[in-house]
């Protein structure tokens, strides 16, 4: 099993729709937890972080849930500029240097 | 612009070759990475700098790279006797260190690397 799972997609919603995509991690231990996002041929830039009560920023809202180990990314009322693959970051316990990476979710959001 | 910078942002050389790349990377940050990343893969952890000490790299670099940050500043990554399987986007990134936000990282555009 890998470290960091996703579900690599692709999501095609249209505009205006809710969207949600989950990462799950394996080890229980591990403390911070990322949401980036990526367009095709750039760099990740950071979404937003995970904190274990749930943060939102606008539309976006990011959910960890310890229990069954994975965090999750709602995004409401879903804009062409959305379209982009998002990744889940998550740290490997013990080290918070680093970063585990999942392959990425690719949405498509359709006029 | 004062966020992570590399150059160059794309290098095509031929098998066999040297190539270089630099990165600048947030002027406060004393956590200092890269990274590799492929179409349809995530970023793949090469090698991390805090200050100038290398403390870490990944067993999947072979001795082929070596990267360095002399004065805990910028960091170059080094690519000797390239292969056609090194093509990929290099990634460099930074990060506080320290505080609630010390483990976020921020990423360059990356260097994209094409070996002929």
């Amino acid at each position: 099993r890998k470290e960091v799972e996703q579900d690599p997609g692709p999501f095609n919603v249209p505009e205006g729709a809710t969207v949600a995509f989950n990462c799950t991690y394996s080890n229980s231990a591990s403390q911070s937890f990322f949401w980036y996002r990526q367009d095709c041929r750039k760099e990740p830039k950071l979404l937003m972080s995970v904190y274990s009560s749930g943060n939102e920023d606008g539309r976006f809202t990011a959910q960890l849930n310890r229990a069954s180990q994975y965090i999750s990314l709602l995004i409401r009322d879903s804009k062409l500029s959305d379209s982009a693959t998002y990744l889940c970051a998550v740290n490997r316990a013990g080290n918070n240097r680093k970063l585990i990476w999942g392959l990425g979710t690719s949405l498509a959001v359709n006029p | 612009d004062t966020g992570v910078s590399q150059d160059p942002r794309h290098k095509i050389t031929k098998r066999g070759q040297n190539v270089t790349f630099r990165c600048d990377p947030i002027s406060e940050h004393n956590r200092l990475y890269w990274y590799r990343q492929t179409l349809g893969q995530g970023p793949e952890f090469l090698t991390y700098f805090q200050n100038e000490a290398q403390l870490e790299k990944s067993r999947l670099l072979s001795d082929r790279f070596s990267a360095e940050r002399p004065k805990g500043s910028f960091s170059t990554l080094e690519i000797q006797r390239t292969e056609q399987g090194d093509s990929a986007m290099y990634l460099c990134a930074s990060s506080p260190g320290q505080g609630v936000t010390g483990n976020t990282i921020y990423f360059g555009e990356g260097s994209w690397l094409t070996v002929v």
